[in-house]
């Protein structure tokens, strides 16, 4: 079984300043993948960022960019340029690949709320 | 395009009751996916719909169904409700299994008496 781990439970970051996410993960797979949730106060589950473990390169959304290292099982989510909106909770959560087996369950870490100060 | 949708918001029920939750997905999705969320254990995986076929079970006890409809509506129910059943229920949806993006509905929060 998999399981993601999120040793951050809070972080704080001031205003337009950067700030980074860790997450790790333990699986046998060898191919799955990766994604960064975030949940507001309003608690809707917005996808941030995917990452397909098969790829070296490492996503980029705009502000948001992920440091994958495939072999120490870490994902890390880097938030340039905070903005008072990306106040909320943080889950990583891994997927996978093998659609017939596993679907499209996702295992989640167990966040970690961030909250950026003006 | 209208995103998940999930009926009702709220709801309050009393141990030993039933309930069922709706979640509509996104129009063109066929695979839909449900999780309780709770302070205590986090974001726990429920089940998976795909085609109106369950294609995955979470560890959770009989008491938690769902199923799909051919317009791949799904609902899910609680029989036999307990205090630990309060939850967050979240429904997501994705175009079919296997990696792709999945997007979440607002949630259903259950209160049980």
């Amino acid at each position: 079984a998999q399981t993601v781990t999120q040793s951050q439970p809070e972080m704080s970051v001031q205003e337009a300043e950067t700030v980074t996410l860790s997450c790790t993960y333990d699986t046998s797979e060898n191919n799955y993948y990766l994604f960064w949730y975030k949940q507001p106060p309003s608690r809707q589950m917005i996808l941030v960022i995917r990452q397909e473990a098969y790829k070296q390169q490492n996503a980029t959304e705009n502000r948001f960019s992920v440091n994958f290292q495939k072999a120490a099982k870490s994902f890390s989510l880097k938030i340039s340029d905070s903005q008072l909106g990306d106040t909320a909770m943080y889950f990583c959560a891994f997927m996978n690949h093998s659609p017939l087996t596993s679907g499209s369950r996702l295992t989640f870490g167990e966040g970690t709320q961030l909250t950026v100060n003006p | 395009k209208a995103g998940v949708t999930q009926t009702p918001r709220y709801l309050i029920k009393t141990r030993g009751q039933q309930v069922t939750l709706s979640c509509s997905p996104i129009s063109g999705h066929r695979s839909v996916s449900w999780y309780q969320q709770t302070p205590g254990q986090g974001l726990q995986f429920l089940f998976e719909y795909f085609s109106e076929t369950q294609r995955n079970k979470g560890n959770f006890p009989g008491r938690f169904s769902g199923r799909q409809f051919s317009n791949s509506r799904s609902e899910m129910n609680v029989s036999t409700l307990e205090l630990g059943d309060s939850a967050l229920y979240l429904c997501a949806s994705s175009t079919g299994p296997g990696g792709r993006e999945q997007y979440f509905g607002p949630g259903t929060r259950l209160t049980v008496t």
